[in-house]
């Protein structure tokens, strides 16, 4: 059984370029969230998609967007990249299923580093 | 908004029992979860909390008041293994989930 998987491993990007990530869910697991990681800190949610929509987001700007495709799978772009995007980000799935979406489980995560 | 805090950093010895705990302010409250995260690795999941008591998982419980906005994970007969950075995450929405900014545990033999 597949566990989430998270592509690429890792990316350098300059400033003012847009970067795309990639998640592959857990088999069985219909939600997508992300989350952005700094050194030291915890996981900071970004936003979770069911049914291919946005369903919730946190606090980041309009530069960070995403995609639900019909196989669960799902992207996260950030546009005009920032210094302060470095980072790493997380990709977690769950089952919708019996009210089981707390149960997340997290991929190995994309390492951003912006120049 | 949301709030959470825990401690930065706690040391036990192999065999011990020690208790993290977390404190939340929150707008809305569906429940605290537990993960654990090893250096370089990903979080993992650990427990859950959408009622008040304790939750018991082999050697791991969580306990959840929300009259007092805390919780705590209580680790037993620990091990080399269970160093590692544990996050208390609180649940404001159904699709919402704010992490702290976690406690690393040092086990020393």
């Amino acid at each position: 059984d597949a566990g989430v998987t998270q592509s690429p491993t890792h990316l350098i990007k300059t400033r003012g370029q847009q970067v795309t990530l990639r998640c592959s869910p857990k088999s069985g697991h219909d939600t997508v969230s992300w989350y952005q990681q700094a050194l030291g800190q915890g996981p900071q949610f970004i936003f979770q998609y069911y049914e291919e929509e946005e369903r919730q987001r946190g606090n980041f700007p309009d530069r960070f967007s995403g995609h639900q495709f019909p196989n669960y799978s799902s992207e996260l772009n950030v546009n005009a990249l920032l210094l302060g995007d470095s980072a790493l980000y997380l990709c977690a799935s769950s089952p919708r299923e019996m009210d089981r979406n707390y149960e997340q489980y997290f991929g190995p995560g994309t390492r951003l580093t912006v120049t | 908004g949301q709030s959470l805090e825990q401690p930065s950093e706690v040391t036990a010895v192999e065999g011990a029992i020690v208790q993290i705990n977390c404190t939340y302010q929150t707008s809305g409250f569906y429940g605290l979860s537990w993960y654990q995260q090893h250096d370089g690795g990903a979080p993992t999941f650990l427990s859950y909390n959408a009622l008040d008591g304790l939750e018991e998982t082999g050697r791991f419980s969580s306990f959840l008041s929300r009259s007092d906005s805390y919780g705590y994970l209580l680790l037993q007969e620990l091990q080399m293994k269970d160093s590692a950075s544990y996050f208390c995450a609180v649940r404001p929405s159904f699709n919402k989930f704010y992490f702290g900014s976690g406690t690393k545990l040092n086990v020393k033999p």
